[in-house]
């Protein structure tokens, strides 16, 4: 089946450091590829996504490449802030069938903390 | 903008009674998500609805059943509530068909389950 493997955390940084989350997936076919974030006690919000092979997703300072040839989607930013301190959720959406069976399959979440 | 609304933001029950959970839909979205997320865990997807039809279903256990209306919102009602029930249950909303749009996720409903 489809699965999503990030880093386990926690990551923890000092603020202006560079960020590397990664995240791989194994699904059959070209699934849609996702970075959500979650704040402390909010729900999920989308940060950035990829539809197919070598596009680079980007938001607020993030970013994100789908390498087929790695099934990878690593999330890197190159100078974080205490802001940022959040649970990242890498995610992948596997399209088949037609229809509206577009279900998020989720990674177990990395925790980042951001020291000033 | 309009977000995904969810209601009740917080829910204490006890061992064996029932719940119901209400999502609103971001307006024009037709399909809605629920997942259910353990503390410390990722979300897993429970089941989801198009144009009000069941469209897919994931690790839902039998004592949950859910259905979407015709304004579009959607209940998730748990009946026989287990201590392991106790989670962030987040709808998420997206217009259907071919999967071009993302999901947009409410803030989430807490239930504890005493």
């Amino acid at each position: 089946g489809n699965s999503v493997t990030q880093m386990e955390g926690p990551v923890t940084l000092s603020e202006e450091a560079f960020l590397t989350i990664n995240c791989t997936y194994t699904a059959t076919g070209y699934p849609s590829l996702f970075w959500y974030v979650q704040y402390p006690g909010e729900g999920l919000q989308l940060l950035l996504k990829a539809t197919k092979a070598d596009d680079k997703g980007s938001n607020k300072g993030f970013e994100a490449t789908y390498r087929k040839e790695t099934t990878s989607f690593h999330l890197e930013k190159g100078s974080v802030q205490v802001s940022d301190s959040a649970v990242y959720f890498c995610a992948l959406r596997w399209e088949w069938g037609g229809g509206s069976n577009y279900k998020l399959t989720f990674g177990k979440g990395t925790l980042l903390t951001v020291n000033p | 903008a309009a977000g995904v609304i969810q209601s009740p933001r917080h829910l204490i029950k006890e061992k064996r009674e029932t719940a119901t959970l209400k999502c609103y839909p971001i307006p024009r979205h037709d399909t809605v998500y629920w997942y259910q997320q353990g503390p410390g865990q990722d979300p897993q997807f429970l089941i989801s609805f198009y144009e009000k039809m069941q469209s897919d279903k994931g690790s839902i256990p039998d004592r949950f059943s859910a259905q979407q209306f015709s304004d579009y919102h959607s209940e998730l009602n748990m009946s026989s509530l287990e201590l392991g029930d106790s989670a962030l249950y987040f709808c998420a909303s997206s217009l259907g068909g071919q999967g071009l749009y993302e999901q947009y996720f409410g803030p989430g409903t807490r239930l504890t389950v005493t």
